[in-house]
């Protein structure tokens, strides 16, 4: 069955420290990818996508992810946290003709 | 506006009422989705409309009935639920009608099903 791996659960960081969330999933056909974000009690929110061209993609506030299809990976990153990132994160893959489906998601805690 | 609307932001019914949670979206979206989302835990897909037509149905039990009255509406109809059936439930839409398209959540609707 498809599925997708976030295998960080809990992630506890200091502002300015670097921040990066894996992501697997297990499918070998085509793909698009998604990390979305979710703020303490505020909605889902699309952080960045990728769907095809260079596997190095930037989103919002400046978080970026790379695409490893050798890998099945599609790593979130950002150079230095802010306390205002601290949120849920959902990384979710999309099979060509499937559905949606996300991973466990990860928390990340950002102290200042 | 890149807005998903729903309504009610909270939701309190007895397992033998009959409620409708609302979903509202004015990007020209042509595919729009129901998930649900218990505490701590990934959404889970529970239907989808393409073009105002059922597409997927994730053997959702039949106390749950979308509806979709026009491409920016759908509507969860809900009856005889169960205590279990207490979530966030989450309408997202998205540009493409191919299933595969990034999609825009709305806030959702908290259930409680007492």
């Amino acid at each position: 069955a498809q599925s997708v791996s976030q295998h960080n659960h809990h992630v506890i960081l200091s502002e300015a420290a670097s921040l990066e969330l894996g992501c697997n999933y297990s499918y070998g056909g085509t793909v698009n990818l998604f990390w979305y974000v979710q703020y303490p009690g505020q909605h889902l929110q699309l952080l960045l996508k990728y769907f095809s061209g260079d596997p190095l993609v930037k989103g919002i506030k400046g978080f970026e992810a790379e695409f490893i299809k050798s890998k099945f990976s599609f790593n979130l990153r950002k150079p230095s946290v802010q306390w205002s990132d601290t949120a849920e994160y959902f990384c979710a893959v999309n099979p060509l003709g499937g559905k949606l489906i996300f991973g466990t998601g990860t928390r990340l805690q950002v102290f200042p | 506006d890149t807005e998903v609307t729903q309504t009610p932001k909270h939701l309190v019914m007895g397992m033998t009422n009959k409620k409708s949670l609302k979903c509202e979206q004015h990007m020209g979206h042509r595919a729009m989705y129901w998930y649900k989302q218990k505490a701590k835990k990934p959404p889970e897909l529970m239907f989808v409309y393409s073009y105002e037509k059922l597409s997927i149905n994730e053997s959702v039990p039949s106390r749950f009935s979308p509806e979709c009255p026009n491409s920016s509406l759908l509507n969860l109809h809900l009856h005889a639920l169960q205590p279990e059936d207490s979530a966030l439930y989450l309408c997202a839409s998205s540009p493409t009608s191919r299933v595969e398209g990034e999609q825009y959540f709305g806030p959702g609707t908290r259930l409680t099903v007492t």
